[in-house]
């Protein structure tokens, strides 16, 4: 069965670096999402993107983020200067089309010292 | 804006007992709903969801929930629930009418810890 991959799972940082979180979304998938949960906190929507271009985004993802489609199966989440706040659970999903369902993956732990 | 509330953070029960789970939402606009599924250090699995037509929808794993417009609510429920069924579930919302991408809105989650 088909699913969305992530890595790394789990990545520590220095605050003030740049992390790249990388994702496989579902092949035949066009709708692609970040989402991040802050331990203990709920799942939070950052980010959809189609046809090559952000849809959507929400309040958190401000100036230090960006994603980036660079070839034909990766999705990329890149923060460049992280801050400790950062720190969380970030999961990449995909749908095939914008009203069906989302399929997670298993997240990257993102830990920002 | 929409919002989802889930009222129980914790629901300790025993096993092969039947279990509620609540979500209600709030929205202006008619919505899509999903109960997610986190077992420890995992990701979210998809259990069930409402996109329209009959109000009670099965899921995967013996689940089911129902839809109820005037409520505002889409509960989970299990008949009879296993050790393996212990996991954060969460309820989420999307707007039916969002454009071309449906951001999910969630819910805090609710712990369901099934005992023996």
């Amino acid at each position: 069965e088909p699913e969305v991959t992530q890595t790394p799972s789990h990545q520590v940082t220095q605050m003030g670096q740049e992390v790249i979180l990388r994702c496989v979304p579902i092949s035949n998938h066009l709708y692609f999402y970040w989402y991040r949960q802050i331990l203990g906190q709920k799942v939070e929507f950052l980010v959809s993107f189609y046809n090559n271009e952000i849809s959507e985004k929400s309040e958190i993802f401000d100036d230090q983020f960006s994603v980036e489609r660079p070839d034909g199966s990766n999705f990329t989440l890149k923060i460049r200067s992280t801050k400790l706040e950062d720190s969380a659970m970030y999961f990449c999903a995909s749908s095939i089309a914008g009203y069906n369902e989302q399929f997670f993956g298993p997240g990257t732990r993102l830990t920002v010292l | 804006a929409q919002s989802v509330t889930q009222l129980d953070s914790q629901v300790p029960v025993f096993e092969e007992a039947p279990v509620e789970l609540r979500c209600n939402y709030s929205s202006s606009v008619s919505v899509y709903l999903f109960w997610y599924v986190q077992y420890p250090n995992q990701g979210l699995q998809l259990l069930l969801k409402y996109l329209s037509g009959s109000t009670l929808v099965k899921g995967i794993n013996g689940f089911e929930a129902e839809f109820n417009k005037s409520q505002t609510s889409f509960h989970l429920r299990k008949p009879s629930v296993h050790i393996s069924d212990t996991a954060e579930y969460f309820c989420a919302v999307s707007d039916l009418y969002g454009g071309a991408t449906n951001k999910l809105i969630f819910g805090t989650g609710t712990l369901l810890a099934v005992q023996p």
